[in-house]
């Protein structure tokens, strides 16, 4: 049973323009929540992280925003790049403190095209 | 400051054969966690290792084992390998000690079971 769903295997946007990267939960216990960027032949990256006593955090170009009624999040990239063109994993710590224990989404391929 | 390297990068192997793969974690990070990403999927957790001790383990069966060393390297060892093992294997390193850390992953050894 998949505790952490992302529903758009891929994603195709303009240079310039926004991308939305989307992620539902099923677990109301998450209370931390994880984005990971992935190049192929190259381990995740971390990009950004949300706890859930807020319902957004910035980083330069990239805002995730979280809807724990809805169990939802979302990844904003403004302006997108081309650069940015990778697969985009949402993840939740699987208990306390277990920031090593992550339940991960299927992943969305974001292709930024010039 | 290193990051986490694995070994082999790739690896092919017969069905039945046992395999081990190798991983060195972060300089100062002493929780490391194994993953398994099938084609097109997200990681899925496999097992965490802290101070040389099994830590949490995911719905993996017991022909799946590894080992930390006193320097946190850690090795993943699969017995009886069956066709559905092959996958990226990752391997990720991070340092408890606040409520949530990101975990830092390798690159991935590519493992295909023929």
């Amino acid at each position: 049973d998949q505790q952490v769903k992302q529903n758009s295997p891929s994603l195709s946007v303009q240079e310039g323009r926004i991308s939305i990267l989307n992620c539902d939960y099923t677990n109301s216990m998450f209370d931390y929540f994880l984005w990971y960027k992935k190049y192929p032949a190259e381990g995740p990256t971390f990009l950004i992280s949300i706890s859930s006593i807020k319902d957004k955090n910035e980083d330069g170009r990239f805002t995730v925003f979280l809807n724990k009624s809805a169990k939802h999040l979302s990844l904003h990239i403004v302006p997108s790049q081309p650069g940015d063109s990778a697969v985009y994993f949402c993840a939740a710590p699987v208990g306390h403190n277990a920031g090593n224990m992550l339940t991960f989404g299927g992943g969305t391929r974001l292709m930024v095209k010039p | 400051e290193t990051g986490v390297t694995q070994s082999p990068t790739h690896l092919i192997k017969t069905r039945g054969q046992q395999v081990t793969l190798r991983c060195s974690s972060q300089s100062g990070h002493n929780t490391v966690s194994w993953y398994q990403q099938a084609l097109g999927q997200g990681p899925q957790f496999i097992f965490q290792y802290y101070r040389e001790e099994e830590n949490g383990r995911g719905n993996f069966p017991p022909r799946f084992s590894g080992l930390q060393f006193p320097n946190y390297s850690s090795e993943l060892n699969v017995n009886a390998l069956e066709l559905d093992d092959s996958a990226l294997y990752l391997c990720a390193s991070s340092y408890p000690g606040t409520v949530n850390t990101e975990a830092f992953f390798g690159q991935g050894t590519r493992l295909t079971v023929v």
